[in-house]
């Protein structure tokens, strides 16, 4: 079956550095993708990787492994209005997306 | 960038009635429409893919009579939750692929409020 794993919750302090984690099981692979959602909004793309690394966007980075089924969004220098659910997400081989439940990130002052 | 947006943003109706609500692609041509819906602090959970011009594919156990889309243009998609019950409230949000069918461009989403 298909199935994206990733912590529920996760507390950070402001100014530190957080790693969020997923595991992916899915038909074929098309991506892996990132995204962030505040509380009652719609989800906005954060990044994507198709092959293994890290890639690397400002204050944010995505690693992949594929060979391991496993990709981390890194995010430094953490700021307040960085409180709000990361969902990781893979996309399959008929270029569907399957979501994790996504990671609640808390930042503490 | 692309930009999706989807009207009402926010709609309260009564039971038993039906609502509509529109996704609109305002700078690309979306072969691929997504319908989702979120509950509270849960995730999102897809309930049907839709191509323009073809009959949408719906999720395991999303009524398809219930929740009527239409993607009647490169630009449009409509759903409609037909005879809508206090369980149907919920966050529903759009998205819409290009041609590269990679990255999702996602729509504001739209809260219903059946009372």
């Amino acid at each position: 079956g298909q199935n994206i794993d990733q912590p529920t919750e996760m507390t950070a302090t402001e100014g530190a550095i957080v790693q969020i984690n997923c595991t992916y099981q899915t038909s074929g692979f098309n991506g892996l993708f990132w995204y962030q959602q505040h509380a009652g909004e719609a989800p906005t793309f954060l990044s994507y990787n198709v092959l293994d690394g890290l890639e690397e966007k400002g204050r944010f980075s995505s690693f992949l492994s594929r060979s391991k089924g496993y990709s981390y969004l890194l995010l430094k220098e953490l700021q307040m209005k960085d409180s709000a659910s990361y969902l990781c997400a893979s996309m399959d081989s008929n270029y569907q997306l399957i979501w994790g439940a996504g990671t609640k990130l808390i930042i503490k002052p | 960038g692309a930009v999706v947006s989807q009207h009402p943003s926010r709609v309260i109706c009564k039971s038993g009635t039906s609502v509509k609500i529109e996704c609109r692609s305002l700078d690309f041509q979306a072969t691929t429409m997504f319908w989702y819906r979120q509950f509270p602090k849960q995730s999102l959970m897809l309930m049907a893919t839709s191509n323009e011009g073809s009959k949408a594919t719906y999720e395991q156990g999303v009524e398809k009579d219930k929740f009527l889309i239409n993607h009647a243009s490169l630009t449009l998609s409509t759903l409609t939750v037909t005879s809508a019950h206090p369980e149907d409230s919920s966050f529903y949000i759009c998205s819409a692929t290009g041609t590269s069918e990679r990255e999702q461009y996602f729509g504001p989403g739209t809260r219903l409020t059946v009372t």
